[in-house]
């Protein structure tokens, strides 16, 4: 069962514009969100994340989006630079389980930004 | 960039050998993880470690096992290399478990035939 859900494959935006990347969770005991980035033959890298406490995260072109009662998040990126094109990842902790930072991530979503 | 390196980082492998995948950090983080990355999959949890010689499953274990006897060193072995584990493993370490924040490594290419 995916508790992390991204259900677009794929995205496709111009340069510019913004892009929205979204993502669901199933699981309420998840109170840590984040979004990690991925280039080919790369390891992911750490974006932006956020606490269930807060609805809101912003740093410069990326703010992500948390509805609790929806279990939906969202990364937008604007504007959207041909550099962004990449995988991105959802993913989710539960600091009450054990508190051992393991994480739960969606399936990814591959944006790519045209010139 | 976090100083973690994956050894090697292709390996191509027959079926039924074993394997061993390293972990290497420089950071003196507590917490390393394996993941697997697969298509329509995400990235999955093998195998965690929360302290020299403490270790615990992930979601997708059967199969592999690890050790850590060092603070820099996570190993991450197939008993007995099947074609299902052919794959993109990834070695992550996070300092503090708290919010989950963690750092990946390059990535190991294991293709298993």
């Amino acid at each position: 069962d995916q508790q992390v859900k991204q259900n677009s494959p794929s995205l496709s935006v111009q340069e510019g514009r913004i892009s929205i990347l979204n993502c669901d969770y199933t699981n309420s005991m998840f109170d840590y969100f984040l979004w990690y980035k991925k280039y080919p033959a790369e390891g992911p890298t750490f974006l932006i994340s956020i606490s269930s406490i807060k609805d809101k995260n912003e740093d410069g072109r990326f703010t992500v989006f948390l509805n609790k009662s929806a279990k939906h998040l969202s990364l937008h990126i604007v504007p959207s630079q041909p550099g962004d094109s990449a995988v991105y990842f959802c993913a989710a902790s539960d600091r009450g389980s054990g508190n051992t930072g393991k994480l739960i991530f969606g399936q990814g979503t591959t944006l790519q930004v045209k010139p | 960039d976090a100083g973690i390196t994956q050894s090697p980082r292709h390996k191509v492998t027959e079926t039924g050998t074993p394997v061993t995948l390293r972990c290497h950090q420089t950071e003196n983080h507590r917490y390393m993880y394996w993941y697997r990355q697969d298509p329509g999959h995400g990235l999955r949890l093998i195998h965690y470690s929360y302290g020299v010689k403490d270790t615990d499953k992930g979601e997708v274990s059967d199969g592999y096992s690890v050790s850590r006897s060092k603070t820099e060193d996570f190993l991450l072995t197939l008993e007995s290399a099947t074609s299902s584990q052919t794959s993109v493993y990834f070695c992550a370490i996070s300092e503090s478990s708290g919010e989950g924040k963690a750092f990946f490594g390059q990535g190991t290419r294991l293709t298993v035939v």
